[in-house]
């Protein structure tokens, strides 16, 4: 079946360094979402990619989704304090739900 | 508007013991979803729905039953809890799944099985 793997499973970072999680699926995917769950929260949805090469900004935050729609990032430029938690990615297969990978924690230190 | 709700919050079940676990949208969502988070596994779908009175399968569905005889509400139970299904329960609902709506999480229910 379809898998979803992201690396770094643990990321330390200081504040005002830039982050990168990286995902990866098995499968070609029809589009990926990304959520952050803070520590003790509940996941959160940031944001939907759908097309080849895509690239969304949020602030901070830059969102890819590769040109084979296998793999995609996200990207936070200068990190805060504010940042800390997990981020996980979800990629759906062609008529299938969405498949979450491990997530990615990100601790930043002040 | 409260969401996606979650009940109970916590709960501690001895093995072979059994339990519901309730879940209750207000944003009138066609589907919903239930999902277990373990320590460096992300989340799985134990089990879904996409619409009042049906139920299908997802990745980890073994020792779990649910149903949605409502719109708002989707159940989880498990009939005889085993240690393995110690976990944090989350449910999610979406607008539609055809166009990827975005999943909306309750807060989660922590389950101990002893």
């Amino acid at each position: 079946g379809q898998q979803v793997m992201q690396i770094p499973q643990y990321q330390h970072v200081q504040e005002g360094e830039d982050f990168t999680t990286y995902c990866n699926s098995s499968t070609t995917l029809s589009n990926i979402q990304w959520y952050k769950q803070r520590p003790g929260g509940h996941p959160v949805f940031l944001i939907q990619l759908v097309k080849s090469g895509e690239v969304k900004k949020q602030k901070r935050l830059t969102f890819q989704f590769g040109e084979a729609k296998k793999n995609s990032s996200l990207h936070i430029t200068a990190t805060q304090t504010t940042d800390v938690g997990t981020y996980f990615c979800a990629g759906r297969d062609y008529g299938q739900n969405f498949v979450f990978g491990p997530g990615t924690r990100l601790s930043v230190l002040p | 508007n409260a969401g996606v709700t979650q009940t109970p919050k916590f709960r501690v079940l001895k093995t072979g013991q059994s339990m519901t676990l309730l879940c209750a949208q207000d944003m009138n969502h066609e589907y919903m979803y239930w999902y277990r988070q373990d320590p460096g596994m992300g989340l799985r779908l134990i089990h879904y729905s996409v619409g009042e009175g049906t139920t299908a399968k997802g990745e980890v569905p073994d020792g779990y039953n649910v149903s949605r005889l409502k719109k708002q509400n989707f159940l989880l139970g498990l009939e005889s809890a085993a240690p393995s299904q110690t976990s944090v329960y989350f449910c999610a609902s979406s607008f539609r799944r055809e166009n990827t709506g975005e999943l909306f999480f309750g807060e989660g229910s922590r389950l101990t099985v002893l």
